[in-house]
């Protein structure tokens, strides 16, 4: 089955400590995204990326970082930069970056103790 | 960005209700809408496009209206499994990265 995974589902991290989570497809999309949920709001976007080896920062950057080496791949890191890590994470992908229907994961709840 | 503004609710329905749901856009420039629904702790998914002329799908229709910039979504007969989080969502091709996705709004039906 086509689709998008996520790992961790649930994902606890130390304050000051770097964390990535993944995203992966298998649906050949060529573009990407990350996203960011907070309770009660809506989704926010933190970087994407069109094609393998290109990606740009979206509304709330600051303290994540991104890399697509593969097509299939864009995985997150959430550094310790990031001042209020602690959200609902959500990978999303679509055909291209024109294209409207994104394709979401399952998501990835991190939580920093 | 400019913000996509919506009714957080709760909508607290009784099965078989009709419910309607407003949003509004504030970038003239928005090019398509969306209403993609959320269930609690899951991932959104797309429920339907908004266009124009309008769209129905069985019990789901969505509006847009441009002149006054904004979109509804009206649920007929309401069926228990439709309690979840509806975000609305314009789409502006020009700005790159597209989607913008409103708060949501969150429906509840009851028995």
């Amino acid at each position: 089955d086509g689709g998008i995974t996520q790992s961790p589902k649930y994902l606890f991290r130390k304050e000051g400590q770097n964390v990535t989570l993944s995203c992966e497809q298998n649906l050949n999309h060529d573009a990407m995204y990350w996203y960011r949920q907070d309770p009660g709001q809506g989704l926010r976007l933190i970087y994407y990326s069109q094609i393998v080896n290109d990606f740009q920062k979206g509304d709330i950057a600051e303290g994540y970082s991104v890399s697509r080496e593969k097509k299939e791949s864009f995985p997150l890191t959430v550094t310790s930069a990031q001042k209020n890590p602690t959200a609902f994470y959500l990978c999303a992908s679509s055909i291209g970056l024109g294209a409207w229907e994104q394709f979401f994961g399952p998501g990835t709840r991190l939580t920093v103790l | 960005r400019k913000e996509v503004e919506q009714d957080p609710g709760p909508f607290n329905v009784p099965e078989g209700a009709t419910v309607a749901f407003n949003c509004t856009y504030s970038n003239s420039a928005s090019q398509s809408f969306f209403w993609y629904r959320q269930d609690c702790r899951k991932e959104p998914k797309l429920l339907m496009s908004v266009y124009s002329s309008g769209n129905e799908d069985g019990r789901f229709t969505a509006q847009l209206n441009r002149a006054s910039q904004y979109i509804s979504l009206l649920i007929r007969d309401s069926k228990l499994s439709d309690s979840a989080t509806y975000l609305c969502v314009d789409f502006i091709k020009p700005s790159g990265y597209a989607l913008n996705f409103g708060k949501g709004t969150s429906l509840l039906v009851t028995p």
